[in-house]
C-alpha cells in the first residue's frame, strides 16, 4: 500500500533559526496536504499543493510540491516559539471518492528553544 | 458552525468493555473518517464513509465497528476494549478539493 516517511522525526532549534521537514511517498500523489497539531491538541490544515513543482508560501512557511509529485517540503524561515507543534503531511490515494482516504507520514516533532 | 465536534474528550474503559466515541460535522460533507494516533506513528485510518449507508475499512479497522446512518453523524465503536487500543481518536471530515477538519479527539486508556 502507499507509504508516506517524513524526516527528520524531530528537531530542536533556537528560536530565529530555519526549520525544514521532507516528506516522500512510496507512490505519485495527485495532491500534498500539510497539516500543524499543537501540543494536546488536534491538526490543523494549513495548505495543499496539487501541481508539480508548485511552491506556496503562507507569511514565513514555505511549501514545495516535487516534479515527480512523490516529494514535498515544508520550511520555516527564522522560528518562533509559536511555531512549537508536530507537522504532518498527508496524501490522499487517487481519484474518486478516495480524495479523503489520507496516508500520513509520522510526523516532525519541532521544538523551539527561546 | 462548530465543524467536527467529538465526544468525550476522555476515557478509561476496562478491558472486555465496550464503548462508542461519538463524531458529528455541520458541514455537510461527504466524507468523514476516523484515525487513532500513537507516538511515532503518526496518524492511522481506522474506517471511513464517503456518504450516508456506506463505509469501508483503513489501515487498522480490527477490533472497530462503524454505521452511518445520517451525513452528520459519523460513531465509532470499540466491541471489546484491549490494552492495544490505548491511543488519542481524531474523527476528521475532509473537503474536496481542501484538507479535513479533525474534532478535538478524544484519549482514551484501556486498562
Amino acid at each position: 500500500g502507499q507509504q508516506v516517511m517524513q524526516i527528520p522525526q524531530y528537531q530542536h532549534v533556537q528560536e530565529g533559526e530555519d526549520f525544514t521537514t521532507y516528506c516522500n511517498s512510496s507512490t505519485t500523489l495527485s495532491n500534498i496536504q500539510w497539516y500543524k497539531q499543537r501540543p494536546g491538541g488536534h491538526p490543523v490544515f494549513l495548505i495543499q499543493l496539487v501541481k508539480s513543482g508548485e511552491v506556496k508560501k503562507q507569511k514565513r512557511l514555505t511549501f514545495q510540491f516535487g516534479e515527480a509529485k512523490k516529494n514535498s517540503s515544508l520550511h520555516i524561515t527564522a522560528t518562533q516559539t509559536t511555531d512549537v507543534g508536530t507537522y504532518f503531511c498527508a496524501g490522499p490515494n487517487a481519484g474518486g471518492t478516495s480524495y479523503g482516504k489520507l496516508t500520513f507520514g509520522q510526523g516532525t516533532i519541532l521544538t523551539v528553544h527561546p | 458552525n462548530a465543524g467536527v465536534t467529538q465526544t468525550p474528550k476522555f476515557q478509561v474503559l476496562k478491558t472486555g468493555q465496550s464503548m462508542t466515541l461519538q463524531c458529528a460535522q455541520d458541514m455537510n460533507h461527504e466524507y468523514m473518517s476516523w484515525y487513532r494516533q500513537d507516538p511515532g506513528m503518526g496518524l492511522r485510518l481506522i474506517h471511513y464513509s464517503v456518504g450516508a449507508g456506506i463505509t469501508d475499512q483503513g489501515e487498522v479497522p480490527n477490533g472497530y465497528n462503524v454505521s452511518r446512518s445520517t451525513t452528520e453523524d459519523f460513531p465509532l465503536r470499540l466491541l471489546s476494549a484491549a490494552p492495544s487500543q490505548t491511543s488519542v481518536y481524531f474523527c476528521a471530515s475532509p473537503k474536496r478539493g481542501s484538507g479535513a477538519f479533525f474534532g478535538q479527539g478524544t484519549r482514551l486508556t484501556v486498562v
